[in-house]
């Protein structure tokens, strides 16, 4: 009931593509969606979030869309950089507890 | 203005002995949490902290504790170390329970 399933696990795209990672859940008390970004050896940062009253939300090249009927969101990277690789995490939380997805290691070739 | 800081960084003990990890919180930050990351299990909530309260716990044995200070400070205590308890410990604060997270650069805990 609390797992957020991610996918894939690991994604390869050439500079400039778009990179598509998505995340599905099953707890409809989920209120808050962030996406993490993590390099080696550092902490998670968070990238952008969004709450389930809102179907898209987009900060500079990254953008996520969701979909609360499906239970399902996403994150797209626009114009991908060598310095976007990184793993990134989804995340939900509900109750002031975040449930995390398994991670995308997310390569970008020059 | 600084980010979340934990010490230390490293950490190398052997099974049975104990472990204290410390987080010093964003200046105004009152809730801190704790997250447990390995390859195998991926990023695990483990308690959260605010007003020197836990809140809210993860599902982890009892020989995982904490405590927060009056100045938000917080630790996390493991006793009797298992192989297993061999992690990324992270700690993230926020400056109150619905606000968003600011996660530290973690202690890398080896079990040997």
């Amino acid at each position: 009931q609390q797992q957020v399933k991610q996918s894939p696990q690991s994604l390869i795209v050439q500079k400039g593509g778009i990179s598509i990672i998505n995340c599905a859940y099953e707890n409809t008390a989920f209120d808050y969606f962030p996406w993490y970004q993590q390099f080696p050896g550092k902490g998670p940062a968070l990238l952008i979030a969004i709450r389930p009253d809102v179907s898209e939300k987009k900060e500079g090249r990254f953008t996520i869309s969701f979909n609360k009927s499906a239970k399902q969101f996403s994150l797209h990277i626009m114009d991908s950089q060598p310095g976007d690789s990184a793993t990134y995490f989804c995340a939900a939380e509900s109750a002031r507890q975040l449930t995390f997805g398994s991670g995308t290691q997310l390569t970008v070739l020059p | 203005k600084a980010g979340v800081t934990q010490t230390p960084r490293y950490l190398i003990k052997t099974r049975g002995q104990q472990v204290t990890l410390s987080c010093s919180p964003i200046s105004g930050h009152r809730s801190v949490s704790w997250y447990q990351q390995t390859p195998g299990q991926g990023l695990q909530f483990l308690f959260e902290y605010f007003s020197e309260t836990q809140r809210n716990k993860g599902n982890f044995p009892g020989r995982f504790s904490g405590r927060q200070f009056s100045n938000s400070r917080s630790e996390m205590n493991v006793s009797t170390l298992e192989l297993g308890d061999s992690a990324l410990y992270l700690c993230a604060s926020r400056i109150g329970p619905d606000n968003e997270q600011f996660f530290g650069p973690g202690t890398r805990l080896t079990v040997l």
